[in-house]
């Protein structure tokens, strides 16, 4: 999950099991939540975006769960493939400024074949 | 279909020095943003630009750093009399909307300040 501190955080999963990254944000206001990934040298690349009106969205492999309650996110890949190793960070924006996202401070993924 | 297209990819300066960094936003887009990423860190907003136009800088330091995006041509992103702390991973991002969550980001120009 998110942390605070000057490392990143880490999950190494094996492959083709299922993987969970998890993120916590503070800002109630915040209305759109999207997931990153990054890959070493790269740009951030759009996974998944799910709004607040919503508790759940799947895409292809990945679902977003967003519990505003406790105002906690989560990505889950399924059958995690060496692919999809990367820094994965979630996002959010409240609401009125849609371009002015706050990310995360990401968490690195490594998945040992 | 280019993406967002950045340059250079690295870029060294020493102190005292001037950052040019440029931002070709994918084709068809006309809102361009700019993010600065430190190491192990999520990015951070700086500036939001249309053609010809600052939209909101409420991220851009106050002193030393700019941003345009003229009627042609690329979006620079302009930092004088560079300084250690500046040293960071600088993204480009476009948008064909505005508003539109949906930003699409170049690879980034890392600049090293010596």
């Amino acid at each position: 999950g998110e942390s605070v501190g000057l490392h990143l955080p880490t999950l190494s999963v094996q492959e083709g099991d299922n993987s969970i990254i998890n993120c916590a944000y503070s800002n109630s206001a915040s209305d759109y939540f999207i997931w990153y990934k990054q890959e070493s040298g790269k740009g951030p690349q759009f996974i998944i975006d799910i709004r607040s009106n919503m508790d759940k969205r799947q895409g292809q492999r990945v679902t977003v769960l967003l519990n505003k309650t406790v105002k906690h996110l989560s990505l889950q890949i399924a059958a995690t493939q060496p692919g999809d190793s990367a820094v994965y960070f979630c996002a959010e924006t409240p609401g009125g400024s849609n371009y002015k996202l706050t990310f995360g401070k990401g968490t690195l993924l490594t998945v040992n074949p | 279909n280019a993406g967002v297209m950045q340059n250079p990819r690295h870029l060294v300066r020493r102190r005292g020095q001037e950052a040019r960094l440029r931002c070709s936003p994918m084709k068809g887009h006309s809102h361009v943003y700019w993010y600065r990423q430190l190491p192990e860190e999520g990015l951070k907003f700086m500036v939001y630009l249309q053609k010809e136009n600052i939209i909101d800088e409420s991220g851009m330091p106050k002193e030393r750093f700019s941003a345009e995006f003229p009627k042609e041509g690329p979006s620079i992103l302009r930092i004088q009399q560079v300084v250690r702390g500046d040293s960071a991973a600088y993204f480009c991002a476009s948008s064909p909307l505005q508003g539109d969550e949906k930003l699409f980001f170049g690879s980034g120009t890392q600049l090293s300040v010596l």
